[in-house]
C-alpha cells in the first residue's frame, strides 16, 4: 500500500491557468507537508499542517494555497500559474508535533507550465 | 538561519567499494536532527538514516553509516559495499524547530553518487 501519494505524477499546463495538486497519506500522521524542488534538485519547505491547522507558511506567493480537508489530505492549489512554478512538488507526512519525527514522501509531482 | 552544505556536486565508486558523501551544516541551538535522503532517478526521496543530536553513537543502518561530529558541525555519510542500486542523488537535512514544535527539514543541494560496475 502506498503510504503517501500524490495525484497527478505529471501535470504540463499553460500561464495564468489554476491548478491542484493532491496529497493523501495513510500513515495516521497528525503532520503534513509541501516541498518544492527547483530544476537544481533544490528542496524546500512551503507549508506544514497539523490536525488541519497551519504551522509554517515559508515565504511563498499568496498563489500557491494550501488546504487540508482532514488531517490525512493536503491539496496544493495554485493561481496564476507563472513559468517560475515549473518544478517537482513533494507532499510529506510525519507523525506529529514531535522534536524529530521522520518525514515521509510523496512519489513528487513534477509541474511544467508552458 | 540554519544552513546545510554539502560540497561535493558530484562523486563516482567502484561497485563494492566505499564511499563518503559530505554534509556540513550551520546552527546555533544544541538540539535538532540530521537526515539523508535519497532520491533516485525514480524520483521518490527515500530516507536512508537519521542522528539525533543528543546522540554520541553515530547511526548505522546496513551498508550506510554516519561519521557525526557536533563541535565540527559534520555529517558525512559512509555507503560500504557499494550496489548499483546506490545511484542517486543524496540529500543531507536538518530538521530545526519552529515555534517549539516540528519545524522543517532543511536540505542540501545534494550529491550525485555514480556507482560503476
Amino acid at each position: 500500500d502506498t503510504a503517501v501519494s500524490q495525484t497527478p505524477k505529471y501535470l504540463v499546463t499553460q500561464m495564468g491557468n489554476d491548478k491542484s495538486i493532491k496529497c493523501e497519506q495513510n500513515l495516521g500522521h497528525d503532520t503534513m507537508y509541501w516541498y518544492k524542488q527547483d530544476s537544481k534538485k533544490f528542496l524546500k519547505i512551503m507549508f506544514s499542517y497539523n490536525n488541519k491547522e497551519l504551522i509554517i507558511n515559508e515565504t511563498v506567493p499568496n498563489r500557491f494555497s494550501p488546504k487540508s480537508p482532514d488531517k490525512a489530505h493536503l491539496n496544493l492549489h495554485i493561481n496564476s500559474l507563472e513559468l517560475g512554478d515549473s518544478a517537482v512538488y513533494f507532499c510529506a507526512s510525519s507523525p506529529g508535533l514531535a522534536g524529530g519525527d521522520t518525514q515521509y514522501f510523496g512519489p513528487g509531482t513534477r509541474l511544467t507550465v508552458l | 538561519a540554519q544552513t546545510v552544505t554539502q560540497s561535493q556536486p558530484e562523486m563516482s565508486v567502484q561497485e563494492a567499494e566505499t564511499v563518503t558523501l559530505s554534509c556540513t551544516y550551520d546552527t546555533s541551538e544544541s538540539d535538532y536532527y540530521l537526515f539523508w535522503y535519497k532520491q533516485p532517478p525514480s524520483r521518490q526521496m527515500i530516507l536512508v538514516i537519521r542522528q539525533e543530536a543528543y546522540k554520541q553513537q553515530n547511526a548505522t543502518e546496513n551498508r550506510f553509516s554516519v561519521n557525526f561530529q557536533k563541535a565540527a558541525k559534520s555529517f558525512s555519510l559512509k555507503i560500504s559495499d557499494s550496489q548499483l542500486g546506490d545511484a542517486a542523488m543524496y540529500f543531507c537535512a536538518f530538521l530545526t524547530f519552529y515555534g517549539g514544535s516540528q519545524g522543517n527539514l532543511i536540505f542540501g543541494k545534494g550529491t550525485k553518487l555514480s556507482v560503476k560496475p
